[in-house]
């Protein structure tokens, strides 16, 4: 039982384009959600987060939308740069059990000069 | 600042051996996780603590056993090491806001 899906294992994207990842979640007591980042052979470093009290949440060339409704968000890049080119996962969390993340399965996304 | 420090990074052990994976935070962080992640499946959690002398499982902690004697260490006891348990083990650490910190992983082998 998959609670946090990543429909698309890839995505292939032009340097300067836009990068748009994809998550849906199934569990309706989700109410943070996170994006996460990870190059080979090392951890997984945070992103970028929601929470459900809000439908975007922007950071620089990063954004994060979030419709509760049809609960998907999404990852926004942009420019894309090749040094974005990573597995990145998302992530969901209940606010009373913080601490126990739900992880998608990872995009993973290469960035082509 | 060293954030969040596991050890070892890279381990092979013989089916029916017993380890302890290290995990150490210096943020005095409340909460500490332990995840495998596994080919296709993301990150799944272990075992989770909210603080210390307080565990509970997590999606799959069948086969492992944790303690949290300090608000710093979190260490995960393999009792006897199986194939299946063959993966990257990542630990990690936070505040109440959710967002997790991590190590950088073990990577664990048993033949």
């Amino acid at each position: 039982d998959q609670q946090v899906k990543q429909n698309s294992p890839s995505l292939s994207v032009q340097e300067g384009r836009i990068s748009i990842l994809n998550c849906d979640y199934t569990n309706s007591m989700f109410d943070y959600f996170l994006w996460y980042k990870k190059y080979p052979a090392e951890g997984p470093t945070f992103l970028i987060s929601i929470s459900s009290i809000k439908d975007k949440n922007e950071d620089g060339r990063f954004t994060v939308f979030l419709n509760k409704s049809a609960k998907h968000l999404s990852l926004h890049i942009v420019p894309s740069q090749p040094g974005d080119s990573a597995v990145y996962f998302c992530a969901a969390s209940e606010s009373r059990s913080y601490g126990k993340l739900t992880f998608g399965q990872g995009t993973i996304l290469t960035v082509h000069p | 600042n060293a954030g969040v420090t596991q050890t070892p990074k890279f381990q092979v052990l013989k089916t029916g051996q017993s380890m302890t994976l290290q995990c150490a935070q210096d943020m005095n962080h409340e909460y500490m996780s332990w995840y495998r992640q596994d080919p296709g499946m993301g990150l799944r959690l272990i075992h989770y603590s909210v603080g210390a002398g307080i565990t509970d499982q997590g999606e799959v902690p069948n086969g492992y056993n944790v303690s949290r004697s300090t608000t710093e260490d979190f260490p995960l006891r393999l009792l006897s090491a199986a194939p299946s348990q063959t993966s990257v083990y990542f630990c990690a650490s936070s505040y109440s806001t959710g967002q997790a910190f991590f190590g950088q992983g073990t990577r664990l082998t048993v033949v």
